[in-house]
C-alpha cells in the first residue's frame, strides 16, 4: 500500500524563479492538502484540493497556486520566489473533504531553499 | 484567527518517566484532535487521535480531551530515548475541514 509520495526531495532555486512540487496521495485517498513548515514552526496550511478544485485556502498569497489531476495527484506552484519561501513543503492526503474525523497522512516533504 | 497553542519546550524527561504534552485550541466547535510526532528533518507521523471527552489509550500513549476547557494533552509513559522528537497538536476546523497545527513541543528523553 503506497503512502504519500512527493518529488523532488530537495530543491534549490534563486529569488524570482518559479517552482513546481508534486504529490501522489496514499492509495484510496482523494483529498490533498499542502502545508509549509518553516524551521522550528508547525506546518502552516496553504490549500486543500478535492475533486480537482481548490476547496480551502490558508493565508498565503496568490503566488502560491495548485492543481489536482483526475488521478488525485497534485502540484504546488510558487511564482516569484522570495527568500522567505525557503521551507519544508508537506503534502498530506486524506479521504473526503467533509470528513472531520479523517486524519492526514503526510509525505516525506520537499525541502526548498531559495538563494 | 483560530489558534492551536502548545508550549514550545524543550521538555526534558529521564528515561522511564512520564512525559506530559499540552495543547489548547480556540475554536469551541472543534470536534477532532490529533497528535503527530516529527523527528528532526522528517515529516509528521500520526500517533493518536481523539474525538470524545476523556482518555484514549494506545500502548504507552494516552490522549486526553476536555472540550469544556478546550484542552488536549498527550501522555507518554515509560519514555524512551527514541521518543525524542517534536510533538505536534492538530485540530480540524469544523467549518472548513482543514487541519491547523500548533508550533510543536520538542521532547528530549535522556538515558
Amino acid at each position: 500500500d503506497a503512502g504519500v509520495t512527493q518529488s523532488p526531495t530537495h530543491l534549490i532555486k534563486t529569488r524570482g524563479q518559479q517552482v513546481t512540487l508534486r504529490c501522489s496521495p496514499k492509495s484510496g485517498h482523494d483529498t490533498v492538502s499542502w502545508y509549509q513548515q518553516a524551521l522550528g514552526q508547525g506546518p502552516q496550511f496553504i490549500f486543500q484540493y478535492y475533486e480537482e478544485e481548490e476547496r480551502q485556502r490558508g493565508n498565503f498569497p496568490d503566488r502560491f497556486s495548485g492543481h489536482q489531476f483526475p488521478n488525485y495527484s497534485s502540484e504546488l506552484n510558487v511564482n516569484a520566489l522570495l527568500l522567505g519561501d525557503s521551507a519544508l513543503y508537506l503534502c498530506a492526503s486524506s479521504l473526503g473533504d467533509r470528513d472531520v474525523y479523517s486524519p492526514l497522512h503526510f509525505g516525506n516533504g520537499t525541502r526548498l531553499t531559495v538563494t | 484567527q483560530k489558534e492551536v497553542e502548545q508550549n514550545s519546550g524543550p521538555l526534558s524527561v529521564p528515561e522511564g518517566a512520564i512525559a506530559s504534552l499540552n495543547c489548547t485550541y480556540s475554536d469551541r466547535g472543534s470536534q477532532s484532535f490529533f497528535w503527530y510526532r516529527q523527528y528532526s528533518g522528517k515529516s509528521p507521523e500520526l500517533i493518536m487521535f481523539i474525538y470524545s471527552n476523556g482518555d484514549k489509550e494506545d500502548g504507552r500513549f494516552t490522549a486526553q480531551l476536555n472540550k469544556a476547557s478546550q484542552y488536549v494533552s498527550l501522555l507518554i509513559r515509560d519514555s524512551q530515548p527514541s521518543d525524542s522528537a517534536t510533538y505536534l497538536c492538530a485540530v480540524k476546523d469544523p467549518n472548513n475541514n482543514d487541519m491547523r497545527f500548533g508550533a510543536g513541543t520538542r521532547l528530549t528523553v535522556k538515558p
